[in-house]
């Protein structure tokens, strides 16, 4: 079965600092991709980034890195140089491609608080 | 270019009423997941179609719960009758191609008294 995982429900950083949310999954699938997204107070989903499964190098998107340890089975979020604005509900998910489906399954987040 | 529009944005009711969620996807895109977000359970696959056809409705809850797509620019989400532990944010999202991200509408918050 398909799993993911984040352990921190919440995480403080200081404006300026760079921060990693963790992100762990479990497939027995070749073929993945797993994403990011961020859910501000406000309510909606914003999609920050995407790796694949045999993506040879760590997606990037502006301040927003995934460092992909696929032995690990691990897709941290690394955000650099934290913004006030960051503060916000971060999503790990997963596209879990087993049999016909490609849904997308989601950890139940974690909390990121940035500081002044 | 519009993103994913769902209706109502807010709704209350009370228990044993008929809702209905309502989702437009992003014009072009063939798959469809209706997700439903609570604190305690955290964000949750209703059902995904793909080209209008219910591929996984696994994380139905039950019978109460049902879900249609007649065409591609629409798709609803029926609670009858609905009951408090209803009370969640439920969210439509779309996609165009099988392994692209999803764009989320702005969620239907839903609360049933």
């Amino acid at each position: 079965a398909q799993k993911i995982t984040q352990t921190q429900p919440g995480m403080f950083v200081q404006e300026k600092e760079a921060v990693t949310l963790d992100c762990t999954y479990d497939t027995s699938d070749p073929s993945y991709g797993l994403f990011w997204y961020k859910q501000p107070s406000s309510g909606e989903m914003i999609f920050l980034i995407y790796q694949g499964s045999y993506d040879q190098q760590n997606a990037t998107e502006g301040r927003y890195s995934l460092n992909f340890q696929k032995a690990r089975k691990s897709a941290n979020l690394v955000i650099s140089a934290s913004q006030l604005g960051d503060s916000a509900m971060y999503f790990c998910a997963m596209r879990a491609s087993g049999g016909a489906t490609n849904k997308l399954i989601f950890g139940t987040g974690t909390l990121l608080a940035v500081q002044p | 270019d519009a993103g994913v529009i769902q209706s109502p944005r807010h709704e209350v009711t009370e228990m044993g009423q008929e809702v209905t969620l309502r989702c437009k996807p992003i014009s072009g895109h063939n798959s469809l997941f209706w997700y439903r977000q609570t604190m305690m359970r955290g964000l949750e696959l209703l059902i995904y179609f793909n080209n209008n056809v219910p591929i996984d409705d696994s994380g139905m809850p039950e019978d109460r719960f049902s879900a249609k797509m007649p065409n591609a620019s629409f798709s609803t989400l029926k609670i009858q009758p609905s009951e408090p532990r209803d009370s969640a944010v439920y969210f439509c999202a779309s996609r165009s191609s099988e392994v692209g991200e999803l764009f989320f509408g702005e969620g239907s918050r839903l609360t049933v008294l």
